[in-house]
C-alpha cells in the first residue's frame, strides 16, 4: 500500500494561496490521488482527485508531476472557513480507501 | 437530499458491553464503507458493502466486530464485547458506484468511548 507523507501543519492568512504537498514514492500504476478535507466533528469531505498532470475544479487544483511520486493541492485565496485537516490518499478508491489516510495536514487560516 | 447519517453521535459503554452503530447511506448508494480512527491514529478502512454483500472485510480487526447490511439499505456495526482499544471515531461512507467518477460521501462519525 502506498504510504503518504504530508506536513503536519501549515499556517496561512486569508486571501493567500495555499499549496500542500504530499509525497507518495511508492505509488502504483493503478493508484489515483485523492484529497479530502475534514472539519472538527465531521467526516472527511472529497475535494479533488487526479491521476496525472493537473486537475482543477471549483474548489481547488491538483498538480501531479510526471513521475507521480508527489502531488500538490492548491487552494486559491483561502478564507477562515478553510481551516481544516487535509488528507492525501493514494490508492484505488473504487473498493474503499484501504490505504491509510495518514495524519493529514492541519491548515490554520488566520485573519 | 440528506447526506450519510450515523447514529448515535456518541456512545459511552463499559468494557465487555455490546454496542451497535448504525449508518444510513445516501438513498440509492449501493456502496457502503466503514472506517475508524482509534485514538491518536489514522483513519483506517474496515469493510466495504455492495448492496447487502460484503465486498471486502479485510480491515475488520477481529471477530468481535460484526457488520451487516440487511436489505442493502442501512448498515450496522456491532462490537461485542467492547474493549478499551475500540474507543475512537467510526465513520461510514457511501458512494453511488464503484468507478472513480463516484466519490465517497462520509457521515459525521460515531464517537465510541469504552471505559
Amino acid at each position: 500500500l502506498a504510504k503518504t507523507t504530508q506536513p503536519i501543519s501549515m499556517d496561512s492568512y486569508e486571501g493567500q494561496e495555499v499549496n500542500i504537498t504530499c509525497s507518495h514514492n511508492n505509488i502504483a500504476t493503478n493508484d489515483y490521488i485523492t484529497w479530502y478535507q475534514q472539519f472538527p466533528s465531521q467526516g472527511p469531505r472529497f475535494i479533488i482527485q487526479g491521476y496525472k498532470t493537473k486537475v482543477t475544479n471549483e474548489v481547488a487544483s491538483l498538480f501531479i508531476p510526471a513521475d507521480r511520486k508527489s502531488s500538490t493541492l492548491s487552494l486559491p485565496r483561502v478564507s477562515l472557513s478553510d481551516t481544516a485537516v487535509y488528507y492525501c490518499l493514494v490508492g484505488d478508491p473504487t473498493g474503499g480507501f484501504k490505504t491509510i489516510f495518514g495524519a493529514g495536514t492541519r491548515l490554520f487560516v488566520k485573519a | 437530499e440528506a447526506g450519510v447519517t450515523q447514529f448515535p453521535s456518541h456512545s459511552v459503554i463499559e468494557k465487555g458491553q455490546t454496542v451497535t452503530l448504525r449508518c444510513d447511506p445516501i438513498s440509492g448508494h449501493d456502496n457502503l464503507y466503514w472506517y475508524r480512527r482509534v485514538m491518536g491514529k489514522e483513519i483506517k478502512f474496515l469493510l466495504h458493502f455492495v448492496k447487502e454483500s460484503k465486498q471486502d472485510e479485510s480491515g475488520m480487526p477481529n471477530n468481535r466486530f460484526l457488520a451487516e447490511r440487511t436489505g442493502g439499505t442501512y448498515s450496522t456495526l456491532k462490537v461485542q464485547p467492547a474493549e478499551l482499544e475500540d474507543s475512537g471515531v467510526y465513520f461510514c461512507a457511501s458512494s453511488l458506484g464503484q468507478s472513480l467518477s463516484y466519490e465517497q460521501y462520509f457521515g459525521p462519525g460515531t464517537r465510541l468511548t469504552v471505559t
